[in-house]
């Protein structure tokens, strides 16, 4: 596709349920990360990859949280046990490479909702 | 600790007015530096990036940011606004780690009167 594809593009979820939320990159491009933004906040770090390994996953909150990326490009962000806190927009991006001066591209994002 | 403020939650401007967006940043070395652009279901699009060299860069859309490492700002700046600008604009640093690791600030809403 054109650019990084985010599905669903909304999530509606009962508290304690689990979800996965989809990023399809860009084609070729090796680094991809997750953000998420809460109402009001700017986009907050959660997880990069390079290829298929997670090669810093410091901004996830804690163990509920994992993510995936099998083959190096399709990536899964899974939260299990979910809480009305994990409410929230998350945004994946991709570049071609993962150097800091590269620009990343986001997707339109996931908005999920834990009620 | 490394953080980035956007002073201004919302900023009201008539169309054709210039613009200025305000950012601090709080980072241990010389950051890159960047600004992006939000519209409502749509993604966050880089609008301009600063690495190093000019201290004034250019970006897409007619703007412009100005580094300034002496007051630690990165203002976001545009001299005649359209109401297409209306959005939210987020600043953000990082990067130096050899990956798109981005400290975001809270962003600016802007509103654009005709």
């Amino acid at each position: 596709g054109a650019g990084v594809s985010q599905t669903p593009s909304n999530k509606v979820t009962e508290k304690g349920k689990y979800v996965e939320l989809r990023c399809d990159p860009i084609s070729g491009h090796t680094a991809l990360y997750w953000y998420r933004q809460s109402l009001g906040q700017g986009p907050e770090f959660l997880i990069y990859f390079q290829g298929t390994g997670a090669a810093d996953d410091s901004g996830l909150p804690n163990d509920r949280f994992f993510a995936v990326r099998p083959e190096g490009s399709v990536s899964t962000l899974k939260i299990q046990r979910t809480e009305r806190g994990d409410s929230a927009v998350y945004l994946c991006a991709s570049s071609p490479l993962g150097g800091g001066n590269t620009e990343a591209f986001f997707g339109q994002g996931t908005r999920l909702t834990v009620v | 600790a490394q953080s980035v403020t956007q002073p201004d939650i919302h900023i009201t401007v008539s169309e054709g007015a210039s613009l200025e967006l305000r950012c601090n940043y709080s980072y241990g070395a010389t950051p890159y530096l960047f600004w992006y652009v939000q519209s409502p279901g749509q993604g966050l699009q880089l609008l301009l990036k600063y690495f190093s060299g000019d201290t004034l860069v250019q970006g897409i859309k007619g703007f412009e940011a100005e580094f300034k490492r002496s007051q630690s700002s990165f203002n976001l700046r545009k001299p005649s606004v359209h109401w297409s600008d209306a959005a939210e604009y987020f600043c953000a640093v990082g990067g130096t780690g050899g990956y798109n690791k981005l400290i975001f600030g809270a962003g600016t809403r802007l509103a654009v009167h005709p």
